[in-house]
């Protein structure tokens, strides 16, 4: 079935690089997502990967994507205070739309 | 452009008493989706709307909920009867009209944040 999972805590320090893991059961994704959502705020769109890249960066995020394990990172370079959040990972799902399934969502704190 | 926007924000219900949250997709997007997100939880797909068409709504309970996105004006996602277990974030979102199959990103509102007394 459709699963996304991720670590649900992440700690580091300010300054630091921050990587956040996600594995996803679909193969036939198309599309991998990365969220952030800030205390009490909507869901912003940070990045995304097309199936059949295996990097993306753009400015301080840089997006790995390893297909054969079905695995994604997003990795966070000179992390600050205001990265603290939390971190969603999202797959397309198997249909012929963009229903989109979501990880539980990794929780960054960032510690000054 | 103005982004998805959702309303209310905040919108607090008794037991037994009906909810409705609306959702006004950005300017030319004619997919519409809701999401649930409840405390300390991931978003769960819940419905998937075009307009005037539900066209998934396998996530959405059988039961009390029910959604609808009309030629004119916003969607709508309408809770009967309502529970404390309903108490939740509900995310809409939206996507263009492609014709292309699974392209399209989904732009979220700030989300209705739900309680039930």
């Amino acid at each position: 079935g459709e699963d996304v999972e991720q670590s649900l805590f992440l700690s580091v320090r300010e300054g630091d690089s921050s990587v956040i893991n996600c594995t996803y059961t679909d193969s036939s994704s198309t599309y991998l997502y990365w969220y952030k959502q800030e205390p009490g705020a909507g869901l912003q769109l940070l990045t995304y990967i097309f199936s059949n890249m295996d990097m993306k960066q753009d400015q301080r995020l840089t997006v790995l994507l390893n297909k054969k394990d079905k695995h994604l990172s997003l990795r966070i370079a000179d992390t600050q205070t205001g990265d603290s959040a939390i971190y969603f990972c999202a797959e397309n799902g198997k249909t012929s739309y963009d229903k989109v399934i979501f990880g539980p969502g990794t929780s960054l704190s960032v510690i000054p | 452009n103005a982004g998805v926007m959702q309303n209310p924000r905040h919108l607090v219900r008794r037991r037994g008493q009906e909810a409705r949250l609306r959702c006004s997709p950005m300017k030319g997007h004619s997919h519409v989706y809701w999401y649930r997100q409840l405390p300390e939880e991931g978003l769960k797909f819940m419905v998937y709307l075009q307009k005037e068409n539900i066209i998934d709504e396998s996530g959405m309970p059988k039961e009390r909920f029910s959604a609808e996105f009309p030629k004119e004006g916003p969607s709508i996602l309408r809770i009967q009867q309502v529970v404390r277990g309903d108490s939740a974030a509900y995310f809409c979102a939206s996507s263009p009209q492609t014709g292309q199959g699974r392209t399209d990103t989904q732009y979220f509102g700030p989300g209705t944040r739900l309680t039930v007394l």
